[in-house]
């Protein structure tokens, strides 16, 4: 059973646009939720997360929106630009768990 | 550089080779996990240390896959013959156990088994 569902698998924004990226959880006891960015070549790095104790967190550019009741968390990113063009992984981890489960992946493509 | 080191980076073996992969994680990180990306897919957990403890393995990790971080500093993976389903980059991450949740992945080691 896949543990986070992502969507969509790709994405095209024009630079300046807004690009958003959906996550969807089915354990409850999950209780942070980490984006990651990865770029061809490298390993994923750590973009921002949020706990389930909040709805909304913001870093610069980058907006997570958290519906606990919905199990369902995104990413926005405002203003896009082309160095964003990358792969983003939404996660879900539990201590008890002691690992992430990933989700699928997003190749964001920002167009100049 | 303070980061996750990984090498090689990059791996050829031959089916029915043994190989070996080698992590260095962040020096006051006492987490160190091992995962599984294949083309397209999110990284998939294989294992964990805490210390010199492998505390978990995950079912995806066959016999042949051998992990090992002998005095809690850097990490070892050994696959026994390869199988061409073993190509996929392995990446390994580390973390304090203070703030377990915050991994930092190292660049990965891409290997291909022809």
């Amino acid at each position: 059973q896949q543990q986070v569902k992502q969507s969509p698998q790709s994405l095209i924004v024009q630079k300046g646009g807004i690009s958003i990226i959906n996550c969807a959880y089915e354990n409850t006891a999950f209780d942070y939720f980490p984006w990651y960015q990865q770029f061809p070549g490298k390993g994923p790095a750590l973009l921002i997360a949020i706990r389930p104790d909040v709805s909304e967190k913001k870093e610069g550019r980058f907006t997570i929106s958290f519906n606990k009741s919905a199990k369902q968390f995104s990413l926005h990113i405002m203003d896009s630009q082309p160095g964003d063009s990358a792969t983003y992984f939404c996660a879900a981890f539990k201590g008890n768990f002691n690992k992430f489960y990933f989700g699928s992946g997003t190749k964001l493509n920002v167009k100049p | 550089d303070t980061g996750v080191s990984q090498n090689p980076r990059h791996k050829i073996t031959k089916r029915g080779q043994n190989v070996t992969f080698r992590c260095d994680p962040i020096s006051e990180h006492n987490r160190l996990y091992w995962y599984r990306q294949t083309l397209g897919q999110g990284p998939e957990f294989l294992t964990y240390f805490q210390n010199e403890a492998q505390l978990e393995k995950s079912r995806l990790l066959s016999d042949r896959f051998s992990a090992e971080r002998p005095k809690g500093s850097f990490s070892t993976l050994e696959i026994q013959r390869t199988e061409q389903g073993d190509s996929a980059m392995y990446l390994c991450a580390s973390s304090q156990f203070s703030s377990y949740n915050e991994q930092f992945f190292g660049p990965g080691t891409r290997l291909t088994v022809l």
